[in-house]
């Protein structure tokens, strides 16, 4: 089946440093990837979609500038967290897409990244 | 517009009880529903889905979903929990008709507790 991989799983950052947050579909390619946060105990919030090719379009609250989306290839998109700070601490999930836009075909997730922002 | 209501935050049952979790959902489409089992820090995992046809969904792991129209409902069960069944569901919606993206809408999310 899809299989969609994230890395790194785990992260721990300085405060004012950058972090960058790979998501890959392994044996399909996914012209769009989306982007989750998971605070804990908490639901899955949609940051982003990652579109390849070109902007990634961005949920009503999250800054474009802070979280920064690539969507270079097929089968890789990155999440980038610039100037990280404590309060971006969180489980950062990535989804893709097997399939037409147009089915009910599944989103497979990753397993997901931690960051832990000091 | 769609959203989804997961009733009880945490849900407890003994091991080899029936386990029932609730999910409401509100569209203004039809929808299609989808639970999701998360084990700790990892993502997410496809149970089932509900997209048309048969209203009663078979899943992995003895999960099924009832998908009721008039009560606007999409329930999880399982005749007999395992402890292995410890984790948390996340019951999702998607418009048939999306406009730009098929974005899925989470619930909040139901813990499962089973004990021996």
């Amino acid at each position: 089946g899809a299989v969609v991989s994230q890395h790194p799983s785990w992260v721990i950052c300085k405060s004012g440093t950058s972090v960058k947050i790979e998501c890959r579909s392994l044996d399909f390619q996914a012209t769009t990837m989306f982007w989750y946060r998971q605070f804990p105990k908490q639901s899955l919030m949609l940051m982003a979609t990652s579109n390849e090719g070109s902007k990634a379009t961005y949920e009503q609250g999250v800054e474009k500038d802070k979280f920064l989306i690539n969507h270079a290839s097929l089968t890789l998109s990155t999440l980038t967290v610039t100037s990280a700070h404590p309060e971006d601490s969180s489980f950062y999930i990535c989804s893709a897409r097997a399939g037409s836009l147009s089915g009910a075909n599944v989103l497979t997730f990753g397993a997901g990244s931690r960051l832990t922002v000091l | 517009a769609q959203s989804v209501t997961q009733l009880g935050s945490h849900v407890s049952v003994s091991e080899g009880a029936l386990v029932l979790l609730r999910c409401n959902y509100s569209s203004s489409v039809p929808p299609y529903l989808f639970w999701y089992v998360q084990y700790p820090n990892q993502g997410l995992q496809l149970l089932l889905k509900y997209t048309t046809g048969a209203t009663l969904v078979k899943g992995i792991n003895g999960f099924e979903a009832e998908f009721k129209k008039s009560e606007t409902s999409f329930h999880l069960t399982k005749p007999s929990a395992h402890m292995s069944d410890a984790a948390e569901y996340f019951c999702a919606v998607r418009g048939t008709r999306s406009y730009n993206t098929d974005k899925l809408i989470f619930g909040t999310g139901t813990r499962l507790q089973v004990f021996p």
